[in-house]
């Protein structure tokens, strides 16, 4: 059972493009989180989709920044018109069900977006 | 809001001995859950232990365990036997028990020296 997939593990933009990642979750898994790591800090979360639906999106900035899962293939997080502060370590993780009670979140093994 | 704090930005410990990073938190939820991650080099975000908040006994995996103090709002991981594999950052996580996000804190890098 493959892990959480996320492509490209490298992203370099320049200022005013778009930046889409893509998240596959585990194989069964139905949810999917996203979390942003800046440089020296520890992870905040963004956003947390089932698929076809945007559950809590507490964490996501009110501009630029979209994301979705839908029912057939990966999750995307979109970024336009990226700023040189866009540049992070983004992170998806994904569970089997309702990450409530303590259950596991799995983790992909992020993408380092650079924006010059 | 919840908030997790990990006052020590960096900790070096001898191969074979013993080291704790501590971690402190902020809720007003009764029932929550801890958990300690480990983030090698390679960026990979690992679960090393979980504690439930309503289970006084604390936690343990192998060599690593936690001194979880509701009260005090404290869950400290120790490392015994340290391993030069543990080089790593950790980082301590919250979750609500009827919540779905993990917040963190702002890790610990610890060094293991030869």
């Amino acid at each position: 059972n493959a892990g959480v997939m996320q492509n490209p593990r490298h992203l370099v933009r320049r200022r005013g493009q778009e930046a889409r990642l893509r998240c596959s979750p585990m194989k069964g898994h139905s949810h999917v989180y996203w979390y942003r790591q800046l440089p020296e800090e520890g992870l905040k979360f963004m956003v947390y989709l089932q698929k076809e639906n945007i559950i809590d999106e507490s964490g996501m900035p009110k501009e630029r920044f979209s994301a979705e899962f839908p029912k057939e293939g990966p999750s995307i997080l979109r970024i336009q018109q990226v700023v040189r502060g866009d540049s992070a370590a983004y992170f998806c993780a994904s569970s089997p069900v309702r990450s409530g009670q303590g259950n596991e979140q799995f983790f992909g093994p992020g993408t380092r977006l650079t924006v010059l | 809001a919840q908030t997790v704090t990990q006052s020590q930005p960096e900790m070096s410990v001898q191969e074979a001995e013993t080291v704790t990073l501590s971690c402190t938190y902020d809720t007003s939820e009764n029932n929550y859950y801890l958990f300690w991650y480990k983030q090698p080099p390679s960026r990979q975000m690992i679960l090393v232990i979980r504690q439930e908040a309503y289970k006084q006994q604390n936690a343990t995996e192998n060599r690593f365990s936690v001194n979880f103090q509701k009260a005090a709002k404290s869950f400290s991981l120790k490392i015994s036997d340290s391993q030069l594999g543990d080089t790593a950052m950790y980082f301590c996580a919250f979750m609500r028990a009827a919540g779905n996000k993990l917040t963190f804190g702002g890790g610990t890098r610890v060094l293991v020296k030869p």
